[in-house]
Formats: structure tokens, C-alpha cells, sequence
């Protein structure tokens, strides 16, 4: 399996502001991805995480607003931008190992916006 | 990227056997059916992943027929520390990679 780490674990921020979260894996993964999972709610999927390129977003998600970096295989950030109340929620990244195909997810970023 | 549909919620006593089905109509060739585990303020916890027939690990079995058109996730003497809600997923890992989570399913595990 592969060990996922995220920081900040969680943060309070004012509207308006900006926080990038970041992502650290101890070993080597194919894909990265970054999910957004919103109270009482499933995981909704932002965007790929490509390594040296732009990231893929789903639908309903912009580069603006979540520009999300990938500089080497093992690492990834996503900043949310322009915070509202409305961007509060876990954010939380995944990794495929490239052993074994697996997706495996950090413990997620608990971001309230006021 | 086949759908998936789950029981919103099942209930269980400590010591039974809990049975969640996932029904997959549109599943594609390449796609895998993987199951998670979330605990609340946790990420997704890996379970147990398959393509066909049967496959075991030391938590879960997954049971997948023929046509894959659907499976089950067999947890044998549940504990009241299995209460989680549990996703079924499918996607093609070697592809995209994508997945896409449904609703899942809210186990309650009674003492």
C-alpha cells in the first residue's frame, strides 16, 4: 500500500483568501487525483493530477479556481482560490501505486471558509 | 464511467455476516470493481478490488458473476468498529484511472 500525507490537516480562513494544500506520497504512484467531499455528502472528483502538465478537471471545476500542481511523481498541491463559504469541505487527494494499480487516499484537508 | 448503485443503508448485529450487493449494469471491459471503507472525518480506506469470479483478503470477499453486471462484498462477523459507510466503485485503472463515487452504503453495526 502506499502512505498518503496532506497538510494542512484543517484550516479556518476568510473569505477571499487562498489555501494550498498539499500532498506527499512515500512511494511510486502512476496517477494522482484530488476529490472534494462537502458535510454529510459522497466524494466528488476535481481533476487528475498530471505530472509536468496542466491537470484534467471534471466537470464544474476550473483551473482558476483550483489550480493544482503535480512537479514530481510523488507530490501534488491544489489551491483553492477566492475562498467563499461554500469551498468549505474535506479536500482530499489520492494516489495509484504503480505496483499494484491501487487508489489510495490521504486523510483529507477540513477547510472552513468564514 | 459505469454507474453504480447501492443500498443507502444496512443494518447489522456483532457477529453476523453483512452481505452489500453493487449493481454495475454498464460496466466496461477494462473496468475493475473496487470497494472502500470510509470512517467519519477520514479519507476512503482500501478494501478489496476484482475483476471477476472470486476474490478474498484477510477483511472481505468480493463475489462477482459471469456477466459482472452486478457483486457483493462479503464481511464476515461484522464488529461494531465496521460501522462505516462503504463505496463501490468501477473504473478502469488502467486507463484514466477515474473514480467516481456513488452515494455509498451506511453500515450500522448494533451491539
Amino acid at each position: 500500500s502506499a502512505v498518503i500525507s496532506q497538510k494542512p490537516s484543517r484550516d479556518i480562513c476568510q473569505r477571499g483568501t487562498s489555501l494550498t494544500i498539499q500532498c506527499q506520497v512515500d512511494s511510486q504512484v502512476t496517477m494522482m487525483f484530488w476529490y472534494r467531499q462537502q458535510p454529510g455528502q459522497s466524494l466528488t472528483l476535481i481533476a487528475t493530477a498530471n505530472q509536468g502538465s496542466e491537470a484534467t478537471y471534471e466537470s464544474g471545476f476550473v483551473i482558476d479556481k483550483f489550480p493544482i500542481s503535480r512537479p514530481n511523481l510523488t507530490f501534488s498541491t491544489l489551491t483553492v482560490s477566492n475562498m467563499s463559504p461554500e469551498d468549505s469541505s474535506i479536500y482530499l487527494c489520492s494516489a495509484m501505486t504503480a505496483s499494484t494499480d491501487t487508489q489510495y487516499f490521504g486523510p483529507g484537508t477540513r477547510l472552513t471558509v468564514l | 464511467l459505469a454507474k453504480t448503485t447501492q443500498p443507502i443503508s444496512m443494518d447489522s448485529y456483532e457477529g453476523q455476516e453483512v452481505n452489500i450487493t453493487c449493481s454495475h449494469n454498464n460496466i466496461a471491459t477494462n473496468d475493475y470493481i473496487t470497494w472502500y471503507q470510509q470512517f467519519p472525518s477520514q479519507g476512503p480506506r482500501f478494501i478489496i478490488q476484482g475483476y471477476k469470479t472470486k476474490v478474498t483478503n484477510e477483511v472481505a470477499s468480493l463475489f462477482i458473476p459471469a456477466d459482472r453486471k452486478s457483486s457483493t462484498l462479503s464481511l464476515p462477523r461484522v464488529s461494531l468498529s465496521d460501522t462505516a459507510v462503504y463505496y463501490c466503485l468501477v473504473g478502469d485503472k488502467r486507463g484514466t484511472g477515474k473514480l467516481i463515487f456513488g452515494q455509498g452504503t451506511t453500515l450500522q453495526v448494533k451491539p
